[in-house]
């Protein structure tokens, strides 16, 4: 199974200042067809997982341009260029490249400092 | 607008099970893997369970394969999870979402295992 290392697990920023979580995977993530099935989800207090990026960099519908994804192979990342209030919560990274099983790193909790 | 609603959750008993139901609307239910999530109390995601459009693939997690089916009526834009044999570890909110790529959540239905 592919197992995700999210760092650092807890993240405390101050408003307007960058936010960068990391998530490294025990194998690459490349699938057969060349793409590569990494996903950032974000979970605000109280609500259901909302995913924000797929593909490594691809932004969902509706997600701010503030966050973007970047990484390759076993290294991805997670950037939030100007962190607001709304921000607050827990990312998690999950790769469907290798299934059975979908799995999820750890989670990254994100609080204003 | 894509919305899943989930269903079915509560209390029961360890040893014993439930159906959890999950209505899509919004898109071509048909058109598209399916699949269900969990998350224990103050704990981090966990899939659970998945299906491709007709069936014909059923994935789930080691946790729970023995126990738990999933299921799918496109007629009814539904899927389900029947969960058997639940345990204490079995706890957790049930999310159902849309794609391989867990695209979009629903609010999620709570099952306690006492």
């Amino acid at each position: 199974d592919v197992v995700l290392t999210q760092s650092p697990l807890s993240l405390s920023v101050t408003l307007g200042q960058p936010a960068s979580i990391s998530c490294r995977s025990s194998q690459g993530l490349v699938y057969r067809d060349g793409n590569t099935y990494l996903n950032w989800f974000q979970q605000r207090p109280g609500q259901s997982p909302r995913r924000l990026i797929y593909a490594v960099s691809r932004r969902d519908s509706g997600v701010p341009d503030r966050f973007s994804g970047s990484g390759s192979g076993t290294d991805f990342t997670l950037r939030i260029s100007r962190v607001e209030a709304e921000d607050v919560g827990v990312y998690y990274c999950m790769q469907d490249t290798h299934w059975p099983p979908w799995t999820f790193g750890q989670g990254t909790k994100v609080e204003i400092k | 607008e894509v919305y899943l609603v989930e269903s079915g959750g509560g209390l029961v008993q360890s040893g014993g099970s439930l159906r959890l139901s999950c209505t899509a609307s919004g898109f071509t239910f048909r058109n598209y893997w399916m699949g269900w999530v969990r998350q224990a109390p103050g704990k981090g995601l966990e899939w659970v369970a998945n299906m491709n459009q007709d069936g014909s693939e059923r994935h789930y997690a080691d946790s729970v394969k023995g126990r738990f089916a999933i299921s799918r009526d496109n007629a009814g834009d539904s899927v389900y999870l029947q969960m058997n044999g639940l345990r204490a570890e079995d706890t957790a909110m049930y999310y159902c979402a849309r794609s391989k790529g867990l695209e979009y959540w629903g609010q999620g239905t709570l099952v306690t295992v006492s």
